[in-house]
C-alpha cells in the first residue's frame, strides 16, 4: 500500500534553533499535504495545507512565520519550526493526498522536544 | 463550522467482547467521515471511511461503523476485540471536494483490553 514517511521521527532542540521535518510520499505522487499538531493527551489540530508548487495555506490560529512549509515536488513537503520554544514540543503528523485516487494516506509522525 | 465528538476518553473491554465506539458530528452536509487508529507514538491508520452509499461501512481489522444521520452519529463496532486492538481511536470528519483532506478530529477514545 501507499506509504508516508517522516523523518526525522524524534527530535531533541535545544530553544532557539530550527528544526526541520520531511513528509515523504514514497510510492505515490501527492499534490497536496497537510500538517497536523497533536498536543499530548489531546486530539489533532490541522495548521496547514501545503501545496505543490505554491505557497500553504495555514488554519487560523497558526504562524506561518515560525511554522514554514515547502512543498517542493510530488512526493515531499517540509515543515520547519523556527526559533522553536519549550511550547512548540508537540507530535507532528503529516498526511498526503494520492494525486490519482485522492485517499489521505499519514506518516508516522515525528515527535519534537525543545528543551 | 464542522466539529467532532467522542464522548468516551476511556473504555475497557474484555479479549473477545463487543465493542462500540461513539462518534457525534456536526456538519452543514453530507459529510465524509473517518475512523482512525493510533498506537503509541505511531502515526494514524486509516480503519474505515464513509463518503456515500450503504450506511453500514466495513472496514480493516474485522470493524464496521453505521452512519446515522438523524442521529448525527457514525459509531465504530467490532463483535469480538483482541488483545491487538488496544490503541487509541479517532473519528474525524471532513468536508470532500477540494477541503477533502483538511480533517476534524474528535477528541479520541482509549482502548484498553483485559485478558
Amino acid at each position: 500500500g501507499a506509504v508516508v514517511s517522516q523523518h526525522p521521527s524524534r527530535v531533541i532542540c535545544k530553544s532557539g534553533t530550527s528544526v526541520k521535518i520531511e513528509c515523504r510520499s514514497l510510492d505515490f505522487q501527492a499534490t497536496t499535504m497537510f500538517w497536523y499538531r497533536q498536543f499530548p493527551k489531546k486530539s489533532l489540530m490541522l495548521m496547514a495545507t501545503s501545496n505543490e508548487g505554491s505557497k500553504a495555506t495555514y488554519e487560523q490560529g497558526v504562524e506561518k512565520d515560525k511554522f514554514l512549509i515547502n512543498h517542493a515536488s510530488l512526493t515531499l513537503s517540509t515543515l520547519t519550526v523556527t526559533s522553536a520554544h519549550p511550547e512548540d514540543s508537540s507530535f507532528y503528523i503529516c498526511s498526503a493526498g494520492h494525486l490519482n485516487t485522492g485517499e489521505l494516506f499519514f506518516g508516522e509522525g515525528s515527535r519534537l522536544t525543545v528543551l | 463550522a464542522q466539529s467532532v465528538t467522542q464522548p468516551d476518553i476511556h473504555i475497557t473491554v474484555s479479549e473477545g467482547a463487543s465493542l462500540e465506539l461513539r462518534c457525534n458530528y456536526s456538519y452543514g452536509a453530507t459529510p465524509y467521515l473517518f475512523w482512525y487508529v493510533q498506537s503509541p507514538g505511531q502515526g494514524l491508520q486509516l480503519l474505515l471511511k464513509y463518503f456515500s452509499g450503504d450506511t453500514l461501512v466495513q472496514g480493516i481489522k474485522g470493524f464496521e461503523a453505521e452512519f446515522k444521520r438523524s442521529q448525527s452519529s457514525f459509531n465504530l463496532r467490532k463483535p469480538s476485540v483482541h488483545w491487538s486492538d488496544a490503541a487509541e481511536y479517532f473519528c474525524a470528519v471532513g468536508a470532500g471536494g477540494t477541503s477533502y483532506g483538511k480533517l476534524t478530529f474528535g477528541q479520541g477514545t482509549i482502548l484498553t483490553v483485559h485478558p
